[in-house]
């Protein structure tokens, strides 16, 4: 079992659509959740951090935390065409000082 | 505030021979994080650092190996370079607190022939 899932799509919406993105985890005792992005050639970019279970919104982004499920998910709302990219889930591990990645979902928003 | 640099951008190696990359964290970042990415494996978490000292490591072989300067500056060496070592090689600082994110520099890009 991988440490941390995600399906890596790819994920296609067409523009002005909800995407959502699903990523689930191993390590039951993870208590910090992150969602990168990644364009083509480019490096990772943080976009959302969530610690506690429940939502978190920041603009168009939500993200969604289960930890009894081991469970991160996020929603972007009025999907680009800009949003168009690779989205990375990652989880600190237990103890700390490593963060895992997920393959990454890939995301395409057609105009 | 500057991001973090990573020297250089690209490399083109041969087999056998041995490669060192640079990484200048965020001012202020003491953790430093080395990934390697390649579309088959993702990324893959190679070492951590902080205060010089090696906190965490993946499981890479011992030809790849690392080290952290007093000024949070690191390097990564990787020894008798293999075709599978081409990759993009991505390092990432960190604030102290033990749930900070990472912060990317642009990567390394290296080739080996």
């Amino acid at each position: 079992q991988k440490e941390v899932e995600q399906n890596s799509g790819p994920l296609s919406v067409p523009e002005g659509a909800i995407a959502s993105l699903n990523c689930t985890y191993s390590d039951r005792g993870s208590q910090s959740f992150f969602w990168y992005r990644q364009y083509s050639g480019k490096s990772p970019e943080l976009i959302m951090f969530i610690y506690s279970n429940g939502d978190k919104e920041d603009g168009r982004f939500t993200a969604q935390l289960n930890k009894a499920s081991q469970y991160v998910s996020l929603l972007i709302r009025d999907s680009q065409p800009s949003d168009s990219a690779t989205y990375l889930c990652a989880v600190i591990s237990t103890g700390g000082f490593k963060t895992i990645f997920g393959a990454g979902t890939r995301l395409f928003v057609k105009a | 505030k500057a991001g973090v640099t990573q020297t250089p951008r690209y490399l083109i190696k041969t087999r056998g021979q041995q490669v060192t990359l640079s990484c200048s964290p965020i001012s202020g970042h003491r953790s430093v994080s080395w990934y390697q990415q390649t579309p088959g494996q993702g990324l893959q978490f190679l070492f951590e650092y902080f205060s010089e000292t090696q906190r965490n490591k993946g499981n890479f072989p011992g030809r790849f190996s690392g080290r952290q300067f007093s000024n949070s500056r690191s390097e990564m060496n990787v020894s008798t370079l293999e075709l599978g070592d081409s990759a993009l090689y991505l390092c990432a600082s960190s604030s102290d607190r033990s749930n900070s994110p990472l912060h990317f520099g642009n990567g390394t890009r290296l080739t080996v022939t």
